[in-house]
């Protein structure tokens, strides 16, 4: 199946460690992007990624790392400079006619 | 830059007719997309438009217009199980989201 995969589901991480999200696509899609969602409000862009090896920052980057090595692969890194890391985070992926979603990572400070 | 709008929360009547609004200022267009969000799920995707017109697809609709910069989203014969937050996002040189749009249906 074609699709866009997150992991872990759930993720817990103790104060001061950086933990890495992963997310992988299998759509040839181009454009890859990482967003924050705190309760009740909307996706905040972290990074996005329109070509492999490149990647920019989007409004709220600071706390967060990037690699795009592989076309199929943008994985976000969580650091410890990420004073407020609690959040649901969500990989898309986009090409002309379709952007889709995976299922998301829910990260929770312990 | 890259600005888009939609309401922050609209509430209508379990059986009725409600429609949501999204208007944008983007660099470049190459679609827009409507996205359905459950609480505490990912979104699901609903509709998208690259051409002028209605798009029908069972209860939901979405409108395009791309000379002023519009979209709604339509939704007919409400249930509740509707209730939700609905997205709106543009496909320019980036994918760039609304705040989305919290629908409340009520019995």
């Amino acid at each position: 199946d074609g699709g866009i995969t997150q992991s872990p589901k759930y993720l817990f991480r103790k104060e001061g460690q950086n933990v890495t999200l992963s997310c992988e696509q299998n759509l040839n899609h181009d454009a890859m992007y990482w967003y924050r969602q705190d309760p009740g409000q909307g996706l905040r862009l972290i990074y996005y990624s329109q070509i492999v090896n490149d990647f920019q920052k989007g409004d709220i980057a600071e706390g967060y790392s990037v690699s795009r090595e592989k076309k199929e692969s943008f994985p976000l890194t969580v650091t410890s400079a990420q004073k407020n890391p609690t959040a649901f985070y969500l990989c898309a992926s986009s090409m002309n006619g379709g952007a889709f979603f995976g299922q998301g990572t829910r990260l929770t400070v312990v | 830059g890259q600005n888009i709008d939609q309401p922050t929360e609209m509430t209508a009547t379990e059986g009725a007719i409600v429609q949501i609004n999204c208007t944008y200022q983007t660099s470049g267009f190459n679609g827009l997309f409507w996205y359905q969000q459950h609480a505490g799920e990912a979104p699901t995707f609903l509709s998208y438009n690259v051409l002028d017109g209605l798009e029908e697809k069972g209860r939901f609709s979405s409108f395009l217009s791309r000379s002023k910069g519009y979209s709604y989203l339509l939704l007919k014969e409400l249930q509740m199980k509707d209730s939700a937050s609905y997205l709106c996002a543009v496909v320019g040189n980036m994918l760039t989201f609304g705040g989305g749009t919290r629908l409340m249906v009520k019995p």
